[in-house]
């Protein structure tokens, strides 16, 4: 059973375009995240949500918008999709806020044209 | 601002050495460390987590060391397999809370067979 999962697996789209990434755990975890992977393979958090709501926001350009519809599952929604967006997106869960082993769906990798 | 720093960058070695990898982070006010795996194209897998309290963690062939004062820790793999060629990942969250990993850039370590 996959415990992180994340939808599409790969994204191809132009610029100004509108897109969304979903994730799920079935970990029963209270904690899940979004980090963006770029080119030089740097791993940086985006967002962090505990039991559906905002936790951290690292300066990330309002053109990103997470949504949690329910503790299982962390959608990210882009806006207006540009060049530099181009990147691997992971999500992320743990059992309790920075306390635990975070576990890493598969990635999305987006490519913008 | 946390930093975390891997040395080396790369690492190519024969089949059978024990070899070491090194991480540091500039704030030692952490709750834990933990370290990743990446294999090409994919998803982060961890590896093991230590807990600030702790000095050492070992699961199978790895054993990790926590040097919390000195801002240091270090996976050791014995001998080695190629199935270890990977990028290895040094992680840890800055303090309390839901803030989501700082990791470092990683080391890209191939086994020759």
């Amino acid at each position: 059973d996959t415990a992180v999962s994340q939808t599409p697996k790969y994204l191809v789209t132009q610029m100004g375009n509108d897109k969304s990434i979903k994730c799920e755990q079935n970990l029963g975890h209270d904690t899940m995240y979004w980090y963006k992977q770029d080119s030089k393979k740097f791993l940086k958090i985006m967002f962090s949500y505990n039991n559906k709501e905002l936790i951290i926001n690292e300066t990330v350009p309002n053109r990103f918008s997470p949504k949690s519809p329910d503790k299982a599952h962390l959608n990210l929604h882009i806006n207006s999709l540009e060049l530099g967006d181009s990147a691997v997106y992971f999500c992320a869960s743990s059992l309790r806020a920075g306390e635990e082993t975070q576990y890493f769906g598969p990635g999305t990798r987006l490519l913008v044209l | 601002k946390q930093e975390v720093t891997q040395i080396p960058a790369a690492l190519s070695v024969p089949e059978g050495e024990n070899l070491v990898l090194n991480c540091s982070f500039t704030d030692s006010a952490i709750y834990n460390l933990q370290w990743f795996r990446q294999d090409p194209g994919k998803g982060l897998t961890s590896l093991l987590l230590i807990q600030s309290s702790q000095r050492e963690q070992t699961s199978g062939r790895l054993n990790a060391s926590l040097d919390k004062s000195s801002g240091r820790s270090t996976l050791y793999i014995a001998a080695s397999q190629p199935g270890d060629s990977a990028t290895y990942l040094c992680a840890v969250p800055p303090g309390g809370g839901a803030d989501g990993l700082t990791f470092g850039k990683g080391t890209h370590l191939i086994i020759q067979p």
